[in-house]
């Protein structure tokens, strides 16, 4: 199946820095999505993203299906974006391929 | 908000009992996925329905079995319950003609 990778795994920041989440995947997709899991396990859907560039307030993505990554940015961080960051892929069949995630803490 | 409801919320089990699950999705998702999601890990997918029909399975024992109904709900049992079974359950559902995915709170399992 395909492998998705996503990096750092640990991500420390103080509120007010900018961060880059990666994610890198072994096979073309038809279908992206980055999600935030809050602690209370909730996946949110932030993108779909399978190409192109998106911004949504502080957060933008971009996917770069050719060479198979998708970045996410999180500009001016704030407390409450800490959590969990998955991104998923869906190839040409029904199921999601998540990543192991990067858990982001944001500092006050 | 996804309008994708589960309950119960949590729920403790021992070990070689059955555990029903249930989600409800909104009007129009004839999709729904169910995934597990262990202590640290990334969901992992168990199976899928449309319209009524189970349309995919991941790699997991047939003791994990599903129904969904006209109504746009769904059910996750599992039988026979192994103390690994103890994870986060979410289900996820798909407007009708798209594959972006929509998921519910999640239901937490503890087997003990």
């Amino acid at each position: 199946g395909i492998q998705v990778e996503q990096s750092p795994p640990d991500l420390i920041l103080q509120e007010g820095a900018n961060s880059t989440l990666r994610c890198n995947f072994s096979d073309s997709v038809n279908n992206l999505q980055w999600f935030h899991q809050n602690p209370w396990g909730q996946l949110i859907n932030l993108f779909y993203i399978p190409s192109g560039t998106k911004q949504n307030g502080r957060l933008s993505a971009t996917t770069v299906a050719t060479e198979r990554y998708s970045l996410l940015y999180i500009s001016s961080s704030q407390t409450t974006d800490s959590g969990v960051y998955f991104c998923a892929v869906l190839k040409n069949d029904y199921k999601l391929s998540f990543g192991a995630g990067t858990t982001v803490t944001v500092r006050a | 908000e996804t309008g994708v409801t589960q309950s119960p919320t949590h729920l403790i089990k021992t070990r070689g009992q059955q555990v029903t699950l249930r989600c409800s999705s909104q009007s129009g998702h004839n999709t729904v996925s169910w995934y597990q999601q262990a202590l640290g890990q990334g969901p992992q997918f168990i199976f899928q329905y449309y319209r009524e029909e189970e349309n995919g399975r991941g790699n997991f024992p047939p003791r994990f079995s599903g129904l969904q109904f006209p109504n746009y709900s769904s059910e996750l049992n599992v039988n026979a319950l192994e103390l690994d079974d103890s994870a986060l359950y979410l289900c996820a559902s798909s407007p009708l003609g798209t594959d972006t995915q929509y998921f519910g709170p999640g239901t937490r399992l503890t087997v003990l």
